[in-house]
């Protein structure tokens, strides 16, 4: 069974950091993109991140370039997004999500964690 | 970055109704996605490369269009599909999102 499994949100002030986890099974890790996407509390969808399957390209929404890294290991069948000065407006539930490749969605999500950025 | 806007933001139908949902891109692509969505649930893929069903997707959804255009039909409402429906692309980085429909009862 597919599954992605996220975890490291909490609460944290602005202008502190986070490093988020998604532990992938059941399915071949290292052969898959995998997206950061996150959500506001009441708000639409916001993708934020993606990693090719080898790590060698990664890219990022305007907001979170210079502030947020997102990082894999695929002998650990793990995905990272590494937040750094964070602000308010990130608050959010992240999810992971994997891609195969150019042609296909993202297929599989994980059930999120929730990140607060407040004082 | 490509904008996708989403209409209507909320549909308001009934058990059994066809319904449709558009999606326009500010510019043109060919690789867009529709997604399911329940209040606390992760999004769920119902669509993707615009016109093909997700394995284990009931046929009663569909998606066409190309371009910048495209639309998602619910054949024949089940009480399941109340729900958020959003549109993606995945033509290009930054992915972009729809605002999101709402369907309700």
């Amino acid at each position: 069974e597919v599954q992605l499994v996220e975890s490291g949100g909490a609460l944290v002030q602005p202008g502190g950091s986070l490093r988020l986890s998604c532990a992938a099974s059941g399915f071949t890790f290292s052969s898959y993109w995998i997206s950061w996407v996150r959500q506001a509390p009441g708000k639409g969808l916001e993708w934020v991140a993606n990693i090719k399957e080898d790590g060698s390209d990664k890219y990022y929404v305007d907001s979170v370039k210079g502030r947020f890294t997102i990082s894999r290991d695929n002998a650990k069948n793990s995905l990272y997004l590494q937040m750094n000065s964070l602000r308010a407006e990130d608050t959010a539930v992240y999810y992971c999500a994997r891609q195969y490749n150019w042609n296909d969605g993202l297929d599989y999500w994980g059930q999120g964690t929730l990140v607060t950025v407040s004082s | 970055d490509i904008q996708m806007t989403q209409s209507p933001s909320t549909l308001s139908a009934s058990v059994g109704d066809r319904v449709t949902i558009t999606c326009r891109a500010s510019q043109s692509i060919s690789r867009l996605a529709w997604y399911q969505q329940k209040p606390g649930k992760a999004p769920k893929l119902l669509i993707y490369k615009a016109s093909s069903l997700e394995s284990g997707v009931p046929s009663r959804f569909s998606g066409s269009g190309s371009g910048t255009e495209f639309t998602l039909t619910i054949s024949s409402l089940q009480p399941d599909d109340f729900a958020t429906y959003y549109c993606q692309q995945y033509n290009s980085f930054p992915y972009t999102f729809g605002q999101g429909t709402k369907l309700e009862i």
